[in-house]
């Protein structure tokens, strides 16, 4: 199954916008990138995901490479609230392998 | 509210007692799997279950047995816990699509003696 490489940590200022980048270089015509991030204490939440076209909602932003072989989530305007794991994860419907990989993950710390 | 039930919350047991957490989502999504999280290790796979009577080991299956019985609810089952199965768990459920979101329950901390 394919997977995910992300920075373990990265650090941003309040209200300035972050970057968060995700390396899936085996990725497969068939996976769908997304991206999901952990509060303290609470379950994973949806954030975004896509395929091959960049996509925007409200929460972020994902920009995906044209080769599909990475992608960044981007967060217009950090919040303290912001502050998280941030898990890139693919998801593969085209074959029988339904497995997901998580991994451990980009920790996102916001300083005031 | 869409949404996905874990219980208990936190569970403390003693090693070699068998136990159920139970997970139920009103979604009516055809995934459902389990994910075990520990300090430094991330979150990983237990087992999913792509639809009822249909179910596979995700990476870390060992001692661990789940049941699909009914579409909402996909219980994991402990035969004989061991310390090392002291963890944060989480179930999560999603259409079988690859663009569908996965919907996460809240988690239970189970701590084995």
């Amino acid at each position: 199954d394919a997977k995910t490489t992300q920075p373990n940590s990265m650090e941003s200022n309040e209200e300035e916008p972050v970057h968060l980048p995700c390396n899936h270089s085996t990725i497969s015509g068939t996976d769908y990138i997304h991206w999901y991030r952990q509060l303290p204490s609470q379950g994973p939440e949806y954030v975004i995901h896509g395929l091959t076209s960049n996509v925007n909602n409200r929460m972020a932003s994902l920009a995906i490479a044209e080769d599909r072989k990475s992608s960044t989530l981007i967060l217009h305007r950090a919040t303290l609230r912001d502050a998280a794991v941030y898990y890139c994860i693919l998801r593969d419907w085209g074959g029988s392998n339904y497995k997901l990989t998580f991994g451990k993950g980009t920790l996102l710390t916001v300083n005031p | 509210e869409a949404q996905v039930t874990q219980n208990p919350r936190y569970l403390i047991t003693v090693t070699g007692k068998k136990l159920t957490v139970t997970c139920s989502q009103n979604m009516n999504h055809e995934y459902m799997s389990w994910y075990r999280q520990d300090p430094g290790l991330g979150l990983r796979q237990i087992y999913y279950s792509m639809n009822v009577e249909v179910t596979d080991k995700g990476d870390v299956p060992e001692g661990y047995k789940v049941s699909r019985k009914e579409k909402r609810n996909f219980p994991l089952i402990l035969e004989s816990p061991s310390p090392n199965q002291t963890s944060l768990y989480f179930c999560a459920s999603s259409l079988s699509t690859g663009r569908s979101p996965l919907h996460f329950g809240n988690g239970t901390r189970l701590t084995v003696t």
